[in-house]
C-alpha cells in the first residue's frame, strides 16, 4: 500500500491562484485524480490523468505532476470553489486505490 | 444521464451483516469497473473495494478482506457489497463510483451514498 499526503487546510483570497499538493511515492508510477467535495454532497471529479478536465469543470482548474508530487491549481479562485479536495491514485501494487487525507480550501 | 443509486444501509449491531446495492443506469454498465468508497463521519475518503467490468477481478482494502465481498449482476445493472462481521469502525457513508476506462483510479460518477452505522 501507499500513503498520499495532503496539507489539511489551505486558504486563498478571492480571485487569486492557489495550489493544492499531493505527495506520495506511488505518484512516480501512476497519475492522480482530484475530487471536490462540498458539505453534504458526493465528491466530484475535477482533474484526472495528465491534466484532463471532465465536461463542465471550469478551466480555472488544472493539474500537474513532478516526481512524487501532484498539484491541483485553481487560477482565479471563486467563492464556490470553497470545498474539500482529495487526490487519489493506485498504490504500488496497482491493484488498490489510495486517497489523500484531503485539503480544506477556504476562499477569503 | 448516468445515475448511481446506493441502498441497503442502516443501523446494525457489531458482528452482524448488511448487503449494500448500487443500481446503475444511463451507461453500458457491463463495460465499466465499479468501486465502493466510504467516508466516516467528519473524515476523509477511503477506498473499500472494486470489481472489474466482467466481475472476474475483485480487490479489497486490507481492513475488510475476508469480511466484505463485492459482486455484480450485469443483467440487473447492479453491484453489491456484502458486509459481514461488521465493526464499529465500518460506520461510514458508503458511495459507489464508476471508474473511467483504463487503469487509472478515476471516478467520473458517484452515487449519493448510503449510511451504515455499526453500533450496539
Amino acid at each position: 500500500s501507499s500513503d498520499l499526503t495532503q496539507d489539511p487546510a489551505v486558504s486563498v483570497a478571492l480571485g487569486q491562484t492557489v495550489r493544492i499538493t499531493c505527495q506520495g511515492d506511488t505518484l512516480r508510477s501512476y497519475y492522480t485524480s482530484w475530487y471536490q467535495q462540498k458539505p453534504g454532497q458526493a465528491p466530484v471529479l475535477v482533474i484526472y490523468g495528465k491534466n484532463n478536465r471532465p465536461s463542465g469543470i471550469p478551466d480555472r482548474f488544472s493539474g500537474s505532476d513532478s516526481g512524487n508530487t501532484a498539484s491541483l491549481t485553481i487560477t482565479g479562485a471563486q467563492a464556490e470553489d470553497e470545498a474539500d479536495y482529495y487526490c487519489n491514485s493506485r498504490d504500488s501494487s496497482g491493484n488498490h486505490v489510495v486517497f489523500g487525507g484531503g485539503t480544506k480550501l477556504t476562499v477569503l | 444521464q448516468v445515475r448511481l443509486v446506493e441502498s441497503g444501509g442502516g443501523v446494525v449491531q457489531p458482528g452482524r451483516s448488511l448487503r449494500l446495492s448500487c443500481a446503475a443506469s444511463g451507461f453500458t454498465f457491463s463495460s465499466y469497473a465499479i468501486h465502493w468508497v466510504r467516508q466516516a463521519p467528519g473524515k476523509g475518503l477511503e477506498w473499500v473495494a472494486d470489481i472489474s467490468y466482467d466481475g472476474r477481478n475483485k480487490y479489497y482494502i486490507d481492513s475488510v478482506k475476508g469480511r466484505f465481498t463485492i459482486s455484480r449482476d450485469n443483467s440487473k445493472n447492479t453491484v453489491y457489497l456484502q458486509m459481514n462481521s461488521l465493526r464499529p469502525e465500518d460506520t461510514s457513508l458508503y458511495y459507489c463510483a464508476k471508474q473511467l476506462p483504463g487503469r487509472g483510479s478515476y471516478y467520473d460518477y458517484w452515487g449519493q451514498g448510503t449510511l451504515v452505522t455499526v453500533s450496539s
